[in-house]
């Protein structure tokens, strides 16, 4: 099935570095959501972006709905070690039905060193 | 409880088997969807309800797999005759679908092995 592209696939950092990671589709969405995903866990919605152009944030994170409807990205600043995990951007046609489903990116993992 | 459950959280079958997998939404969400996660793979979506009626089951691998949710809660998830590429984390997601809100809310996960 359809997924999108994130990148980058891994990363390791330091604590108290920054950090981005991105997606990018061939498809336009009319909604991007970004998920935290921890082992033997479900993912955890973070944040839901609903317009393009749209800059949202939450607490340390903060994510941008690209202009193209095409692409997001998500920051995470002074980043912990409670930051560790996969990180899955998702997009959503929305506009009824089952296009509310998502697709999902392969997701980032993020290791951070204490 | 507050969130999205499912049960068993592990389930281990010989080839061959048929599971069932169950899925509590959470309390008063309309949809509800059933991702199927591969190992070091983002989850791909299944099949789709909207209260009881399954509106989209376009991601179903094959005829061996079925949902349902008779009664516009709790849905089950059941696979005929098990195969090793079934091994999988099988997710339920729920959402209110409200205004503009369309944010699903994941439970833990269903982890199937097929040996």
């Amino acid at each position: 099935g359809q997924q999108l592209n994130q990148s980058p696939q891994s990363m390791f950092i330091q604590e108290g570095e920054d950090v981005s990671m991105n997606c990018t589709s061939s498809s336009i969405f009319n909604t991007w959501l970004w998920y935290k995903q921890e082992p033997g866990e479900g993912p955890v919605l973070l944040i839901a972006l609903y317009k393009a152009g749209e800059l949202t944030s939450n607490g340390r994170l903060t994510a941008q709905f690209g202009i193209t409807r095409k692409d997001s990205f998500l920051n995470i600043s002074a980043s912990i070690p409670s930051d560790v995990g996969i990180y899955f951007c998702a997009g959503q046609l929305g506009s009824g039905g089952s296009n509310y489903k998502l697709t999902f990116g392969k997701g980032t993992l993020l290791t951070v060193n204490p | 409880g507050a969130g999205v459950s499912q049960s068993p959280r592990y389930k281990v079958a010989k080839r061959g088997q048929d599971v069932a997998l169950r899925c509590d939404p959470i309390s008063g969400h309309v949809s509800l969807f059933w991702y199927q996660q591969a190992l070091g793979q983002g989850p791909e979506f299944l099949t789709y309800f909207q209260n009881e009626a399954q509106l989209d089951k376009s991601g179903l691998p094959s005829d061996r797999f079925f949902a349902e949710r008779p009664e516009g809660s709790v849905s089950t998830l059941k696979i005929q005759r098990t195969q090793q590429e079934d091994s999988a984390v099988y997710l339920c997601a729920s959402s209110l679908v409200q205004g503009v809100t369309y944010e699903q809310y994941f439970g833990p996960g269903t982890r199937l092995t097929v040996t």
